[in-house]
């Protein structure tokens, strides 16, 4: 069974840092790409970024909005994904999905997400 | 501002069938495969639908997709309780070089 488990949320102050990590099982994770998507409930579904798998360059994707204050990475020694986010905002503050990528866009497995509340 | 665009809400009668429409433009929808998630209450959203019209295994075959030019259409027959979620349109764009997200729509089963 695939299982993704997020964890490293909580709340951090405006300009903070935090690094979110994904624990995946079930697969295998070095022939897959890997994607983080985040929902609030204002602005829905957003995509942060993609990162490609070993065969295909480690290649990673960005989201306009967060291209330079995020950072995606994934060890295929922990089978691990991970999200440095740097330079937070309040527009940052939502839920945080793993997730698998099929097919280069589809995400078919997600974790359960975890809640990152950016304030002061 | 979402770069799809789906109708808040929809509702039918259990039993009955619904559509939900998404709209985008050539950058998304008009040039790329459409994919389509649904997301009960409390929990993380799910694949329905991908490649426009096809379906991940487990998923029922009451739910369908179809594409005309910059438009998708999900569509859900023999309306059960249990398909009271929101549903998301979601393609990827050649312009932003990233997966864009309709707002999602609300489907009641009433």
């Amino acid at each position: 069974e695939v299982q993704l488990v997020e964890s490293g949320g909580g709340l951090v102050q405006p300009g903070g840092s935090l690094r979110l990590s994904c624990a995946t099982s079930g697969f295998t994770f070095n022939g897959h790409y890997m994607a983080w998507v985040r929902q609030t409930p204002g602005k829905g579904l957003e995509w942060v970024g993609r990162v490609r798998n070993r065969a295909n360059g480690y290649i990673i994707d960005y989201a306009a909005s967060v291209k330079g204050r995020f950072t995606i990475s994934r060890d295929e020694s922990k089978d691990s994904l991970y999200l440095q986010l740097s330079s937070v905002s309040s527009e940052d503050t939502a839920i945080y999905y793993c997730t698998r990528v099929f097919k280069s866009q589809y995400c078919d497995h997600w974790g359960r997400g975890t809640l990152v509340t950016v304030s002061s | 501002q979402s770069l799809l665009t789906q109708p808040p809400s929809v509702s039918s009668a259990p039993g009955q069938k619904v559509t939900i429409s998404c709209s985008g433009s050539s950058s998304n929808i008009g040039k790329n495969f459409v994919s389509w998630y649904q997301q009960l209450p409390g929990a993380a959203p799910k694949l329905l639908i991908y490649d426009n019209d096809k379906r991940p295994s487990g998923i029922p075959d009451r739910f369908s997709g179809s594409k005309s030019g910059t438009t998708v259409t999900l569509g859900i027959t023999g309306l059960q309780t249990g398909d009271e979620a929101e549903y998301f349109c979601g393609a990827w764009d050649s312009s932003l070089g990233v997966v864009v997200f309709g707002g999602g729509t609300t489907l009641s089963v009433l």
